[in-house]
């Protein structure tokens, strides 16, 4: 398996622009998960889902960010609008959703607001 | 919710030498603690992870320690190699299942040859 793919790797935007991160989780795993990592702040838990069915959103910082998981293979996390406190690299990361399982990050994205 | 402290921030040692990283949790149902290591560019990687009902975990020259009391719970790496440097995250679980993590901010480890 190719592991846990996000794309774009690199994105540079100016504020106010959206931006829409994807990810697609390892094949079988049915829990899925983004967070953002900061230097100030360090790895936080943005929302996650079991089964495609989002079960905790609480760390999504405020209404600019939505996150939508249409099917098993795909995830999207979206900014709209950006602004440069956004700034940060954004990992997905799956699971088995079994209890106590592994989660597999992938290589992440360094999202830059201008 | 779950709050998640991790002690110190960065730490150097010499080749050979141990290294410890200690972890202190506030939600007293929380009964997951995995740790990650994170390499330059690279999303993190879970190295060794410990439930509530064991109070040790040894795993070649990495254990962990949980003191669920005290809430506290400690990386050890013994026998330190370069290719040990890096950025170790420990998580505490905030479902039952052990799905979900809250993770501390992180230590960046340098081992020195």
């Amino acid at each position: 398996d190719a592991g846990v793919i996000q794309s774009p790797r690199h994105e540079v935007t100016e504020m106010g622009q959206e931006v829409t991160l994807r990810c697609k989780p390892i094949s079988g795993h049915n829990s899925l998960f983004w967070y953002r990592q900061t230097m100030m702040r360090g790895l936080e838990l943005l929302i996650y889902f079991n089964n495609n069915v989002p079960i905790d959103d609480s760390g999504m910082p405020e209404d600019r960010f939505s996150a939508k998981m249409p099917n098993a293979s795909f995830s999207t996390l979206k900014i709209q609008p950006s602004e440069p406190r956004d700034s940060a690299v954004y990992f997905c990361a799956s699971s088995a959703g079994q209890e106590y399982n592994e989660q597999f990050f992938g290589p992440g994205t360094r999202l830059t607001v201008l | 919710g779950e709050n998640v402290e991790q002690h110190p921030s960065t730490l150097s040692v010499q080749e050979g030498d141990s290294a410890v990283i200690k972890c202190t949790y506030s939600d007293s149902a929380s009964n997951y603690f995995p740790w990650y290591k994170q390499e330059l560019g690279k999303g993190p990687q879970l190295i060794i992870d410990i439930r509530s009902n064991v109070g040790e975990k040894k795993d070649q020259r990495i254990a962990v320690t949980l003191n669920k009391t005290a809430k506290h719970f400690s990386l050890h790496i013994t026998e330190t190699q370069p290719e040990d440097s890096a950025v170790y995250f420990c998580a505490a679980s905030i479902d039952q299942a052990g799905t979900a993590l809250i993770f501390g901010k992180g230590t960046t480890l340098s081992v020195s040859s």
